[in-house]
């Protein structure tokens, strides 16, 4: 079956870096793009941006360039979450989801990485 | 920036049926999607395209769609169902995805 299985929390300082693993499996992983999504505690949903599984080019949402980068592994089928210059506020659930093909919806979602940015 | 929007509550009593709108102007052009997320874990799809299901989602989970509002119905609601319901979809050039803010089903 699908799985997309996510890397552990993390807890980092202000300042540092984080790098968020999403792993899948059950299905060809350049077939489906691969978006990421975040949720502060007690927030709701807030959609990040994608990356093409096939060309490895990344789409970023509003309010999200400059520090954080999506990349992949396509020998490993892993996509990647990196935020530098972490701040307090960066503090949140990060999910990876894989999109229905052709459409916008998110068909399978990974288990949500925790980050917490705290001194 | 395009919004879409939905109540923050809504309560019903098991047994009743619950209807959850989202609302947004691109609706009559891009599909909506919702989403099922229960405290402690991830989102799960209940209704894809405006009113599929996946396998796996009960029958009482529809969707429909009309104009700019789509909804969201559970019949016969039961007490696992209550949950954070997000709609989604995208902006009319498909450029960026949406969600709305989410409402909490509260089963009395």
């Amino acid at each position: 079956q699908v799985q997309l299985v996510q890397s552990g929390s993390e807890l980092k300082k202000p300042g540092a870096s984080v790098k968020v693993s999403c792993k899948a499996s059950g299905y060809t992983f350049t077939s489906s793009e691969m978006n990421w999504v975040r949720q502060a505690p007690g927030q709701g949903l807030e959609w990040m941006g994608w990356i093409n599984t096939n060309t490895g080019s990344p789409t970023y949402a509003q309010g999200f360039t400059g520090r954080y980068v999506f990349s992949l592994d396509t020998s490993v089928s892993t996509a990647y979450l990196q935020i530098s210059s972490l701040k307090a506020e960066d503090t949140a659930v990060y999910y990876c989801a894989r999109r229905y093909s052709y459409s916008w919806g998110l068909r399978s979602w990974g288990q949500g990485t925790l980050v917490t940015v705290s001194s | 920036s395009y919004e879409l929007t939905q109540p923050p509550s809504v309560s019903v009593s098991p047994g009743q049926t619950a209807r959850i709108t989202c609302s947004g102007d691109a609706l009559p052009k891009q599909y909506a999607y919702w989403y099922q997320q229960k405290p402690g874990q991830a989102p799960v799809v209940v209704i894809y395209k405006d009113s599929e299901r996946p396998s796996g989602i009960p029958e009482r989970f529809s969707g429909s769609s009309s104009g700019t509002k789509v909804t969201l119905t559970i019949s016969g609601v039961q007490a696992e169902d209550e949950a954070d319901y997000y709609c989604q979809s995208a902006d009319s050039s498909a450029t960026y995805v949406v969600f709305g803010g989410g409402t909490k089903l509260t089963v009395l």
